[in-house]
């Protein structure tokens, strides 16, 4: 077990709609990173925060979007949900902001419909 | 562009033969490197990593792996495989520039190893 928890666990959302997932990070971890992993392919890099900003970013258009908050905890937020947008969401802690060592959470699987 | 090329897709091997993965990457500036490691039905979890210093490097469960920047690999290695070593492995790559951060994994080699 890592100590980061994502919720829900699975989820099946309709195409356009919006979903908001979440994800705990380890305690002492002050940096989380957000991944997309389809089926079959390797995860790919959404977002990373560091004490509450965004500090990276990969190739996601920006209706996918985040929050880290003071606890550390963390949103992903997809807006105009896609039928492509089906995968695997995993988040990440780290304590530090290059990220020498990330904790990865068991994943919330997102349906779109 | 920042990629991760890991050539093998799936490997198949008997318990006690020797493994390398292979996994190359993209990048003109520093980079980190890692590998992870998911074993079936559990979370990704870090097999070792590579910041600076000996390129060789040592991870748990008896795994090591050579960054040879000159040919921008990164090759996982382990001398004898159990069967407990099946799992998924992914190599990725973190870039960071200005203190901003970019991760790019490989798309995973799955290693059947068997009794």
């Amino acid at each position: 077990e890592t100590g980061v928890t994502q919720s829900p666990t699975h989820l099946i959302k309709t195409r356009g709609q919006q979903v908001t997932l979440r994800c705990s990070s380890q305690s002492g971890h002050n940096t989380v990173s957000w991944y997309q992993q389809a089926l079959g392919q390797g995860p790919q890099f959404i977002f990373q925060y560091y004490r509450e900003e965004e500090n990276g970013r990969g190739n996601f258009p920006p209706r996918f979007s985040g929050l880290q908050f003071p606890n550390y905890s963390s949103e992903l937020n997809v807006n105009a949900l896609e039928l492509d947008d089906s995968a695997l969401y995993l988040c990440a802690s780290g304590w530090d902001r290059e990220n020498t060592e990330a904790f990865f959470g068991q994943g919330t699987r997102l349906t779109v419909v | 562009a920042q990629s991760v090329s890991q050539h093998n897709h799936h490997v198949i091997l008997s318990e006690a033969a020797s493994l390398e993965l292979g996994c190359n990457y993209s990048y003109g500036g520093t980079v980190n490197l890692f590998w992870y490691v998911q074993y079936p039905g559990q979370h990704l979890q870090l097999l070792l990593k590579y910041f600076s210093g000996d390129p060789l490097v040592k991870g748990i469960k008896g795994f090591e792996a050579e960054f040879i920047k000159s040919k921008f690999s990164f090759n996982l290695r382990k001398p004898s495989v159990q069967w407990s070593d099946t799992a998924e492995y992914f190599c990725a790559v973190n870039s960071h520039s200005g203190g901003y951060q970019k991760v790019t994994f490989g798309t995973g080699t799955k290693l059947q190893v068997i009794p």
